[in-house]
């Protein structure tokens, strides 16, 4: 049962390589998000899902950012070329629908660029 | 724009005293807010939120936090403190419409706790 989960918890790259990003949401939610915790910036949204379609991208800080969502389940959230201020702690959370809904959260992945 | 504003970056109670954290929000109608939890190491948990209605709301955990729309305030609150409420407090309010329901955060509050 399950919560939502990340893989993985811990990933350290060098700069310029691209990464993946997994996340696991709750089964029989449609809606997932994206968000970003760095030092600097706080709590950031950065995509949001509704099944595999991804009405809202606006917090993408680049087009080094990319997400999609197969079968309406699991997320992937790829950085390409990455720098080191996309250190930070990728956060997903899913919810039953969308607008009123409570998220629930990962447990996150925490990236470390070198 | 929407946003949200914690004005407290840390605050420093002691066991079994009271707590209120602030919040303040910036958004162009009635805001669904929320308040979470994030213990170190542990993800994001959900301890209260507001969509409409009553504006004294209960959470998990004996929080409570209130809405006071002159004041584009939802603070939250709890009678006594226990050690282990030390954690960051996140404030956050809901978009509605066709934005989905993305959340924007404050800054957090980190609270530590006296014994």
């Amino acid at each position: 049962g399950a919560g939502v989960s990340q893989s993985p918890s811990n990933k350290v790259t060098e700069k310029g390589k691209d990464v993946e990003l997994r996340c696991d949401p709750i089964s029989g939610h449609t809606a997932l998000y994206w968000y970003r915790q760095s030092l600097g910036q706080g709590l950031e949204f950065l995509i949001y899902f509704q099944g595999n379609s991804a009405p809202d991208k606006s917090g993408l800080p680049s087009d080094r950012f990319s997400a999609e969502r197969t079968g309406g389940s699991v997320s992937t959230l790829t950085i390409q070329r990455t720098q080191q201020e996309d250190s930070a702690v990728y956060l997903c959370a899913s919810s039953f629908g969308a607008v009123q809904e409570t998220q629930y959260f990962g447990p996150g992945t925490r990236l470390l660029v070198l | 724009a929407q946003s949200v504003t914690q004005p407290d970056i840390h605050i420093t109670v002691s066991e079994g005293a009271s707590l209120e954290l602030r919040c303040n929000y910036s958004y162009g109608a009635t805001p669904y807010l929320f308040w979470y939890v994030q213990s170190p190491g542990q993800g994001l948990q959900l301890l209260l939120k507001y969509f409409s209605g009553d504006t004294l709301v209960q959470g998990i955990k004996g929080f409570e936090a209130e809405f006071k729309r002159s004041q584009s305030s939802f603070n939250l609150r709890k009678p006594s403190v226990h050690w282990s409420d030390a954690a960051e407090y996140f404030c956050a309010v809901g978009a509605r419409g066709n934005q989905g329901g993305k959340l924007i955060f404050g800054q957090g509050t980190e609270l530590s706790v006296k014994p």
